[in-house]
């Protein structure tokens, strides 16, 4: 069983249109992120929920909107695409936040390729 | 604010050998994680070490150890043995409690030669 599990895994789409990436883990964990992954391979958070609430937004566009509808879904909703969001987007998971944490477990991730 | 700093892009090792990979970090904390992550063109990102910054002990995992000097804020990854499914990118990760993100370095593109 995928313990963090996203899809699609790839997505090609126009410029302009409206697409979601899904995510969900059977972990039981409280956290779940959202990580951008550029042609370099740099790692970026986007997004941090904790128990279905917003954390953290690292300077992401409005375009970029995620929602959590509970604490094992965390999706992804990307308005009015552009050439410069294509890269491969992460979705993981951890448990904890306080004062002691596990390590992230990250889905698969979901190449998104505007043309 | 934490950064991590991976000096090395591209390395590589003959199989069967040993390698050692360099990653440096920047905090004012005391209390953190640190992990070594691969990612294979598989693309799937694979924990495969991580060290608690109040353990003195550096952990260990099979062929996989860290060298954590903590006061020097440097982390390497020791691979021995190389084999070849060890051929990777691999990422040096911060985490401190409580701040919901882990934070990347830039990442050195591991070859194993045959």
């Amino acid at each position: 069983d995928t313990a963090v599990s996203q899809t699609p895994k790839y997505l090609v789409t126009q410029m302009g249109n409206d697409k979601s990436i899904k995510c969900e883990q059977n972990l039981g964990h409280d956290t779940m992120y959202w990580y951008k992954q550029d042609s370099k391979k740099f790692l970026k958070i986007m997004f941090s929920y904790n128990n279905k609430e917003l954390i953290i937004n690292e300077t992401v566009p409005n375009r970029f909107s995620p929602k959590s509808p509970d604490k094992a879904h965390l999706n992804l909703h990307i308005n009015s695409l552009e050439l410069g969001d294509s890269a491969v987007y992460f979705c993981a998971s951890s448990q904890g936040g306080g004062q002691w944490n596990t390590e992230a477990f990250f889905g698969q991730g979901t190449r998104l390729t505007v043309v | 604010a934490q950064t991590v700093t991976q000096s090395q892009p591209e390395m590589s090792v003959q199989e069967a050998e040993t390698v050692t990979l360099s990653c440096t970090y920047d905090t004012s904390e005391n209390n953190y994680y640190l992990f070594w992550y691969k990612q294979p063109p598989s693309r799937q990102m694979i924990l495969v070490i991580r060290q608690e910054a109040y353990k003195q002990q550096n952990a260990t995992e099979n062929r996989f150890s860290v060298n954590f000097q903590k006061a020097a804020k440097s982390f390497s990854l020791k691979i021995s043995d190389s084999q070849l499914g060890d051929t990777a990118m691999y990422f040096c990760a911060f985490m401190k409690p409580g701040t919901y993100k882990y934070i990347f370095g830039t990442g050195t593109r591991l070859k194993v030669l045959a």
